[in-house]
C-alpha cells in the first residue's frame, strides 16, 4: 500500500525558514517523480515544485522561485522542501504528491495528509 | 503558464441527478488533463487522468471528456458521498496548473 506521511510544518515568523519532509512507502520511490503541492486556507490547490525519480530534473513554481528548494534521499524513501525567505502568503497545507507514472510529465495517484504551514509574527 | 478555469464555481444538486463541470484550458493541452475530488479536511484524491480515464477504485458514475481546450467531468447520478470539491489539473506541461475549483452542494 502506497503511502505518503508529511512533517515539519509549523509555525514560523516572515523571513523566516523551514523544511518539511515527505516519507514514502510502498513503492519503488526511486522510479518516481514527486511534487508539493499546497492550499491556502479555504483556498484552491497550486503545484509548487517538482523532483524526478533521480533528482536531476526539479521544477518551481514562479511564486516560489529562489525561496523553495526541493530535494530527495532515495536512500531513505524520503522527499524535502526547503523554504527560506517565508511570507504570509506562503501560509498553507503542504502535501506531498507522488506522480502516477515513471516516465514523462504526469498527474498526481496518491497523495499525502497533508502538513500545515503558518507564517506569522 | 497555462490557465484552466472551470465552471460553475458552485453547484447545488440533488442526490441522483447528473451532474457536468467544466474546465477549460487557456491553450491547448491534448488530453494531459486530470480530475480530482477533495473533502474538507481530506486530500485530493484522482478520479479521472488523460481526459477520459476512470483511475482504479473509482465509481463508474464519474466519466470525463474532452481535448484541446475543453474539458467535461460528469456525474451520472449523484450519490450522498460525491458531495464534494473538485478540481481539474493540466500536465502538458512540467507546470501543472489547477482550476480554481467547483463545490458541489446539497440543494
Amino acid at each position: 500500500e502506497v503511502q505518503l506521511l508529511e512533517s515539519g510544518g509549523g509555525l514560523v515568523q516572515p523571513g523566516g525558514s523551514l523544511r518539511l519532509s515527505c516519507g514514502a512507502s510502498g513503492f519503488t520511490f526511486s522510479s518516481y517523480a514527486m511534487n508539493w503541492v499546497r492550499q491556502a486556507p479555504g483556498k484552491g490547490l497550486e503545484w509548487v515544485s517538482s523532483i524526478s525519480g533521480s533528482g536531476r530534473a526539479i521544477y518551481y513554481a514562479d511564486s516560489v522561485k529562489g525561496r523553495f528548494t526541493i530535494s530527495r534521499d532515495n536512500s531513505k524513501n524520503t522527499l524535502y522542501v526547503q523554504m527560506n525567505n517565508l511570507r504570509a502568503e506562503d501560509t498553507a497545507i503542504y502535501y506531498c504528491a507522488k506522480e502516477r507514472a515513471v516516465a514523462g510529465v504526469m498527474d498526481f495517484d496518491y497523495w499525502g495528509q497533508g502538513t500545515l504551514v503558518t507564517v506569522s509574527s | 503558464d497555462i490557465q484552466m478555469t472551470q465552471s460553475p464555481s458552485t453547484l447545488s444538486a440533488s442526490v441522483g441527478d447528473r451532474v457536468t463541470i467544466t474546465c477549460r484550458a487557456s491553450q491547448s493541452i491534448g488530453r494531459w488533463l486530470a480530475w480530482y475530488q477533495q473533502k474538507p479536511g481530506k486530500a485530493p484524491k484522482l478520479l479521472i487522468f488523460e481526459a477520459s480515464s476512470l483511475e482504479s477504485g473509482v465509481p463508474s458514475r464519474f466519466s470525463g471528456s474532452g481535448s484541446g481546450t475543453e474539458f467535461t467531468l460528469t456525474i451520472s447520478s449523484l450519490q450522498p458521498d460525491d458531495f464534494a470539491t473538485y478540481y481539474c489539473q493540466q500536465y502538458h506541461t512540467y507546470s501543472r496548473t489547477f482550476g480554481q475549483g467547483t463545490k458541489v452542494e446539497i440543494k
